[in-house]
């Protein structure tokens, strides 16, 4: 089967401009997540999508950051305006629930990441 | 809060010797532990995890940990690595009751010829 997708791979911006990256997932996940790690760091999640509800965003820095998931399959990750601190590589993973753990226990696949700098 | 600590940033060995990369989290529930990989330009993928039962778990290319439920701790085994086991290792927990699953910071295993 086709993993997950993401695109661009690379990116480079000037601060205070917008960005977006793209994830396509595992057909038939339903459980779709979006991380930010910061080199030397680990995945830090962003995001979290249950078809196309949110789960949790508690760490999404709403202020400057935005995702969607239209139609439970597909997602998009926006960044209006960048800042320097946003450097990173952002992975995108997908799930399919494990019904025994609540989805807890599930397996993430992820997707290459595309690399963020912010200039 | 639940939190997840690898004791090492690195650990360089050599081929054909064992390894162990150690992982300690801290819940005050029950926990489903992870190993993930990430190979270099590659995104991570499972290596081994444990949701119940018991405690050794296998992975795959020979890989194994065990759950230490006392000593809240998930160390990584390898009996005998090779070069291609060069790679960034990344130990995770979630819990069960909606919490969102917390990634350790990695051990990046470089073993040398």
């Amino acid at each position: 089967e086709a993993g997950v997708a993401q695109s661009p791979r690379y990116k480079i911006i000037e601060k205070r401009q917008s960005v977006a990256f793209w994830c396509n997932p595992i057909s038939g996940h339903a459980t779709l997540y979006w991380y930010q790690q910061i080199l030397g760091q680990g995945p830090k999640l962003l995001i979290q999508f249950q078809n196309n509800g949110v789960v949790d965003d508690s760490q999404l820095p709403k202020d400057r950051f935005s995702a969607e998931r239209l139609k439970g399959v597909d997602s998009t990750l926006k960044i209006q305006p960048a800042k320097l601190e946003d450097s990173a590589v952002y992975l995108c993973a997908s799930s399919r629930t494990d019904t025994t753990t609540g989805g807890w226990g599930d397996t993430q696949y992820f997707g290459p990441g595309t690399r963020l700098t912010v200039l | 809060a639940q939190s997840v600590t690898q004791l090492d940033s690195q650990v360089p060995v050599f081929e054909e010797a064992p390894v162990e990369l150690r992982c300690n989290y801290s819940s005050s529930v029950s926990v489903y532990l992870f190993w993930y990989v990430q190979y270099p330009n590659q995104g991570l993928q499972l290596l081994l995890k444990y949701l119940s039962g018991s405690t050794l778990v296998k992975g795959i290319n020979g890989f194994e940990a065990e759950f230490n439920k006392s000593q809240t701790s998930f160390h990584l085994r390898k009996p005998s690595v090779h070069i291609s086991d060069t790679a960034e290792y990344f130990c995770a927990v979630s819990m069960d009751g909606g919490f969102k699953t917390i990634f350790g910071a990695g051990t990046r295993l470089f073993v040398k010829a």
